[in-house]
């Protein structure tokens, strides 16, 4: 499984597009490239997903370069609600297992 | 509501004691994983079942084991509970693998004193 290096925290304004960049750079043909939200107590929740170029969804980019050793999480006009510890995973179909890193953790301020 | 139900929310034991976390995972998945997330080590894998097989195997201790019913629902058990056992114990479910990502319970809080 590749490892993936993100920074460990970020800080934001509200109202401002956060771009949290992560690392992989042993990423594997057959892999793809998830991120997850965690807020305190809670359970990660699945964001977005993508294996290269661009993809978009209700609540975020993900912007990933052709040779896909590494990818940005791009979250548009962040409130306070999106403060959360925010997981980049790299991982293929038939591994069975996602290995989390320490996350980063992002904190949007008034 | 993720679809993956997770019972007891909370739990309260004493050390050298044994407890039984419980996960139901979303309708039509058949993978189940466990982490532990401790303050100070993150989300740890422990184990997967698919389908009621063992899949993948973790940093899982030999006091705790699981096991995967023909229903689907899995239990993680913990037995010789030490003060740092205590952590919050997720579970998570996929259909098809990792290629669509995971939904996660909201967790069993398991308090050791």
């Amino acid at each position: 499984l590749a490892k993936t290096t993100q920074p460990i925290s970020m800080d934001s304004y509200e109202g401002q597009e956060v771009n949290i960049t992560c690392s992989h750079n042993n990423i594997a043909t057959n892999d793809y490239i998830t991120w997850y939200q965690q807020f305190p107590s809670q359970g990660p929740r699945f964001i977005i997903q993508g294996y290269k170029t661009k993809v978009t969804n209700e609540v975020a980019s993900l912007f990933i370069p052709a040779d896909r050793k590494s990818s940005t999480l791009s979250l548009p006009r962040v409130s306070l609600s999106d403060t959360a510890v925010y997981y980049c995973l790299v991982g293929g179909s038939n591994t069975g297992k996602l290995i989390f890193g320490q996350g980063t953790t992002l904190q949007v301020k008034p | 509501d993720s679809g993956v139900t997770q019972t007891p929310k909370h739990l309260i034991t004493a050390t050298g004691q044994r407890v039984t976390l419980r996960c139901s995972p979303r309708s039509g998945d058949l993978s189940v994983y466990w982490y532990q997330q401790s303050l100070d080590q993150g989300l740890q894998f422990l184990i997967q079942y698919y389908n009621g097989e063992e899949r993948a195997k973790g940093n899982i201790l030999e006091r705790f084991s699981a096991q995967q019913f023909p229903d689907l629902h899995s239990e993680l058990n913990l037995s010789s509970l030490e003060l740092g056992d205590s952590a919050l114990y997720f579970c998570a479910s996929t259909g098809q693998g990792t290629r669509y990502g995971y939904t996660f319970g909201s967790g069993t809080r398991l308090t050791v004193v």
